[in-house]
């Protein structure tokens, strides 16, 4: 069973400071990463997404992978009130192309 | 450049009904997925389909789920015989064609109500 998890959350910051979001997968064969936001009632958007060992940088996002400890991270800095959403790990395996999806961390920004 | 579509993005049916879900893939996009999300849990894979072709549908239930996603036209999600489980949020994604790297473009959605 591969299974990916996420820090549960709810994870409440202040506009300006940094979020933090965790992933772990259980799949030692994983090749892709992704991060999606989801508003409630609305679907998933994809923000950012990862193959290598390393960071990667896109605005206020950061994504984060080590894949020898099985884990992936989002930054978000200056964080904002419009950042307010469930954020969604998401695996690609090395088999085919399903994405296995953490259960999400509700992220709130408060003015 | 539209985006995957989906429709309906609202369906109500009754315990014993069929529902037909379409999704039309982004313009380049050749595979297609779905998932379910119900309420208060994450995303589940139920298909993945190409076109005339079902690659993987190992997260479809065996019983009254059925896709395709024919040479022309949407990739259809049909359950027959609905029941109040089938109550949820239906997403069809699309990719590209190639590298397992692809990224997957998520649709609006159907939230299927079944009374």
């Amino acid at each position: 069973q591969k299974e990916v998890e996420q820090n549960s959350g709810p994870l409440s910051v202040p506009e300006g400071a940094i979020a933090s979001l965790n992933c772990t997968y259980s799949d030692r064969g994983s090749q892709s990463f992704f991060w999606y936001r989801q508003y409630s009632g609305k679907s998933p958007e994809l923000i950012m997404f990862i193959y290598s060992n390393g960071d990667k940088e896109d605005g206020r996002f950061t994504a984060q992978l080590n894949k020898a400890s099985q884990y992936v991270s989002l930054l978000i800095r200056d964080s904002q009130p419009s950042d307010s959403a469930t954020y969604l790990c998401a695996v690609k395996g090395s088999t085919l192309g399903r994405l296995y999806f953490g259960r999400g961390t509700q992220l709130t920004v408060w003015p | 450049n539209a985006g995957v579509m989906q429709n309906p993005r609202h369906l109500v049916r009754r315990r014993g009904q069929e529902a037909r879900l379409r999704c039309s893939p982004m313009k380049g996009h050749s595979h297609v997925y779905w998932y379910r999300q119900l309420p208060e849990e994450g995303l589940k894979f139920m298909v993945y389909l190409q076109k005339e072709n079902i690659i993987d549908e190992s997260g479809m239930p065996k019983e009254r789920f059925s896709a395709e996603f024919p040479k022309e036209g949407p990739s259809i999600l049909r359950i027959q015989q609905v029941v109040r489980g089938d109550s949820a949020a239906y997403f069809c994604a699309s990719s590209q064609p190639g590298e397992i790297r692809n990224e997957q473009f998520f649709g609006p959605g159907t939230r299927l109500t079944v009374l």
